[in-house]
This record gives C-alpha cells, sequence and structure tokens, in this order.
C-alpha cells in the first residue's frame, strides 16, 4: 500500500511561477526523497531528506519536512517548461529493513 | 555508468503468452526491485533482491508472476499466461548501501497484452 500522498494530482503554472507540491505520509520514517518522472521514462531521484533535516536545497529545489506532521514540501523556484514532469514522493519507513514506499505523484505542467 | 538497463522497451503480446521482462542493473549495486506502473494503482513493487537472493516477493500479484536473479548483473521478470489486465509499465531499479536509499530506475518495459 501507499503511504505517500501527494497533492495536489495535478498542477499547472506560468513558466517563472514557483511550483509547490506536498507529501503526507503515515508512518515515522528514516528519510524522505522526491523523484521525477517525465513522460515515457524512468524516474531519477531529485533529492533526500533525512528525518533529522528540516529543509534541504539543490538548485532550484527546496524541500521542507515536518516529522510531528508527516508531511513534505517540494518547492521549484522559477519554473521552466522543461521541468514538466510528474513528481513523486518516497518514504523509507523506520519500521526495519523495508524499501521505500512511493506515492502516486504530482502531474506539474509549466506552460510557456 | 550506463544506468539500468531493461529490454525490451516496448512488447505487445496476445492473451496467454510468456512475457519475458530483463534488467541489468548498475554494477557494484547489491539491490534490485521490479515495479509496476499503471494510472489506476501507481508504482507498485513487486519483489526485491539483495545480493541475488528474493527478499520479499509479497508484491507479486498471482503465480503467473515470477522473477529471478542468477547473478550480480542479470535479473528477469516473467510472466506466464499474460492477461490483458498485466498491461502496465514494468521498471527494474537498483540501489546500494541500504534498502532505503536512493534508487536508480531504467527507463521501463512497457507492456501491452491484447
Amino acid at each position: 500500500s501507499q503511504q505517500g500522498e501527494e497533492d495536489p494530482q495535478a498542477l499547472s503554472i506560468q513558466e517563472g511561477e514557483n511550483a509547490t507540491m506536498n507529501c503526507s505520509y503515515k508512518t515515522s520514517i528514516n528519510n524522505l526523497q522526491w523523484y521525477r518522472q517525465n513522460s515515457g521514462r524512468g524516474l531519477v531521484h531529485l533529492i533526500l531528506i533525512r528525518s533529522n533535516e528540516r529543509e534541504k536545497h539543490s538548485g532550484r529545489l527546496r524541500v521542507t519536512l515536518d516529522t510531528s506532521k508527516k508531511s513534505s514540501s517540494l518547492l521549484i523556484t522559477a519554473s521552466r517548461a522543461a521541468d514538466t514532469a510528474s513528481y513523486f514522493c518516497a518514504t523509507e519507513p523506520n519500521s526495519g529493513n523495508t524499501p521505500l514506499v512511493f506515492g502516486k505523484g504530482t502531474r506539474l505542467s509549466v506552460i510557456a | 555508468d550506463a544506468g539500468v538497463i531493461q529490454s525490451p522497451r516496448h512488447e505487445v503480446t496476445e492473451m496467454g503468452q510468456e512475457v519475458t521482462l530483463r534488467c541489468k542493473p548498475i554494477s557494484g549495486h547489491d539491490y534490485l526491485f521490479w515495479y509496476r506502473q499503471t494510472m489506476m494503482r501507481g508504482l507498485e513493487l513487486l519483489i526485491y533482491f539483495n545480493n541475488n537472493v528474493p527478499i520479499d516477493d509479497s508484491g507479486m500479484p498471482e503465480d503467473r508472476f515470477s522473477a529471478k536473479m542468477p547473478n550480480a548483473s542479470f535479473s528477469t521478470l516473467k510472466i506466464q499466461p499474460s492477461e490483458p489486465r498485466d498491461s502496465a509499465v514494468y521498471f527494474c531499479a537498483s540501489s546500494s548501501r541500504g534498502v532505503g536509499n536512493t534508487i536508480y530506475f531504467g527507463e521501463g518495459s512497457w507492456l501491452t497484452v491484447v
């Protein structure tokens, strides 16, 4: 079963705007990761944030993690048409040696 | 590195036929995962291996599905007999340094069963 639930399911913005996607999960985690999937391609890892971290940056990406609310957000600043893709959060539960659990993703469309 | 390599990229087959999907993980990675992606169910973990040994196959939908990893550089996912509801994208992925670490995905095998 999926642990991560992304919100919104779909998002459409103009180029240059910021895009914010949210992820909620149910159980305690070791880390949370965000992945990107271009149409017809495999998923690509973007960023990992550990449970003892609150915020992380990578280029135009900013990820926050609130373990008390069991939620994370991914912010893409100054979006570009090339950012059009689906974005997935994945959590590593801390209940033993358990693989990542993926959400269903947010489909982002950036309109030029 | 070449990344995770999957074949075939696309396959169309008739119901009842055997389907074999192949995967070459990234060299040195000790975990290999098979996922299935559909619009309805999203990304589902079917099975994963550690050092060529199947660890958890609870996601394999039915006995029609089987997976093997005869060596560190090759894995197969077989569906026999195939059914239309098996139509999906099947991803192979690999990772190192722990089951919950960053996963590297192949480009997927797009399966259509008619």
